[in-house]
């Protein structure tokens, strides 16, 4: 199994609350990406980052913030959590090469729950 | 990133041939076909991914169809291990994923 980690695996917070995910990885893999699952719905991209402190938005990046400053971490930010960010947190890593495909590794995801 | 459309659901018999079907009639010259799984209460992992030309690995197979229109994961054995929710994914050479709500593969004794 690829060595990725989440941290917290499960969470329960008010809404309006700051919350941080971590995501670490033991693979030195260059790409590493967050997604939601809701149920009824494939997973969603967040956020992804090519490197340290380069990222970038995906699908449904409102409401939240990452930060890469270090290869291994990558940790997704709610700002002021809402009921709609009630969700299951995947986080995944990728190694890349310019115009090569490499499949991607998830984690074991992140159960977030917003009273 | 081109769509896929693929059945909600399928059921299969323990130790039999399953056959997933996906349809990308949109699909583009340089999008490859990928095929994730996720298990209950799991993240997603990779199965098998093409371009062209059928694959093998020793998970499962891949068949695409000579117009690349649509694609067949094939699962030659089916066990109870296999249930799960079966992603057809379509990327244009990059590295980002976009799923859909794929499909749930069922498997009984």
């Amino acid at each position: 199994d690829a060595g990725i980690t989440q941290s917290p695996r499960h969470k329960v917070t008010e809404t309006g609350t700051p919350v941080t995910l971590r995501c670490h990885q033991t693979e030195n893999h260059r790409y590493m990406y967050w997604y939601r699952q809701d149920p009824g719905h494939g997973l969603r991209l967040i956020h992804y980052s090519y490197g340290v402190k380069d990222t970038d938005k995906g699908e449904v990046s409102d409401g939240y913030s990452v930060s890469r400053s270090k290869t291994e971490d990558f940790l997704l930010t709610l700002e002021s959590a809402t009921s709609s960010q009630t969700s299951v947190y995947f986080c995944a890593i990728s190694y890349a090469l310019a115009g090569a495909f490499y499949e991607q590794y998830f984690g074991p995801g992140t159960r977030l729950t917003v009273t | 990133d081109a769509k896929t459309t693929q059945p909600n659901s399928m059921e299969s018999n323990e130790e039999e041939p399953v056959h997933l079907p996906c349809n990308h009639s949109t699909i583009s010259g340089t999008d490859y076909i990928h095929w994730y799984r996720q298990l209950p209460s799991q993240g997603p992992e990779y199965v098998i991914h093409g371009l062209t030309s059928n694959v093998n690995n020793r998970m499962a197979s891949l068949a695409i169809a000579e117009d690349r229109k649509s694609s067949t994961l094939i699962l030659h054995r089916a066990t109870l291990r296999d249930a799960a929710v079966y992603y057809c994914i379509l990327t244009g050479g990059g590295n980002k994923l976009t799923f859909g709500t794929g499909t749930q593969l069922k498997v009984e004794l």
